[in-house]
């Protein structure tokens, strides 16, 4: 069962550019997660967000939790060409058995 | 080097025939994860196990089966049951299910 919903599928900047990215999700959570993966390679962990936290921000990174709506974005300032990757958000729902369920990933390209 | 590592990076099958995936990391967490990803689409969650010598089904297990005898290595063992084993698949550990996880560097298989 999909949770969360990344929006856009996909996005294409040019590189110096902010890139921002949101996620939503159907059921209360415990906290989401952003991962990145390039192509045909394993995912990287980001940042994870508690529940009960409402910003955090990590380098170029800076990401937003509004429980409330039941959903998150993803902030990358300053892009660079690297960058390109698919972006994942991941929730931890509550009362279940803590498993993270990923929603399909927004697509970024960052052009030179 | 602390990671995790999957092996191999690609596999072919002839339909009917069984194979191994094998994952293991060092960093000496207890819980382990197996994904499945499909072009274009997030991850899908086949097995998981918390600790050693437990191990529970994801979202879609069948055709698939799993061991943790040892708390470094998760191998999952793609049956011939399986109707549609052409993926790429994800293997991940976390400190505890808790935790934010660390992904491997996938294995493509593809069957013929």
């Amino acid at each position: 069962s999909q949770q969360g919903e990344e929006d856009p599928q996909a996005l294409s900047i040019q590189e110096g550019e902010n890139a921002t990215m949101n996620c939503s999700y159907k059921t209360s959570i415990n906290n989401l997660q952003w991962y990145r993966q390039n192509s045909g390679r394993g995912l990287v962990h980001l940042i994870l967000i508690r529940s009960n936290e409402r910003e955090k921000h990590s380098g170029r990174l800076r990401v937003t939790l509004d429980t409330s709506k039941k959903s998150s974005s993803l902030l990358i300032t300053a892009s660079r060409a690297a960058d390109t990757a698919s972006y994942f958000c991941a929730t931890s729902p509550q009362g279940g058995s803590e498993k993270l369920v990923f929603g399909k990933g927004t697509k970024l390209t960052v052009n030179p | 080097d602390g990671g995790i590592t999957q092996s191999p990076k690609y596999l072919f099958r002839k339909e009917g025939q069984n194979v191994t995936l094998s994952c293991e990391q060092n960093l000496n967490h207890d819980a382990m994860y197996w994904y499945r990803q499909d072009p274009g689409q997030g991850l899908r969650l086949i097995y998981y196990s918390q600790i050693v010598n437990d191990f529970q089904k994801g979202d879609i297990a069948e055709g698939y089966s799993v061991s943790r005898e040892k708390k470094e290595s998760f191998p999952l063992t793609v049956t011939s049951a399986q109707k549609n084993p052409t993926a790429f698949y994800l293997c991940a550990s976390s400190l505890t299910i808790y935790n934010e996880q660390f992904f491997g560097p996938g294995t493509r298989l593809t069957v013929l």
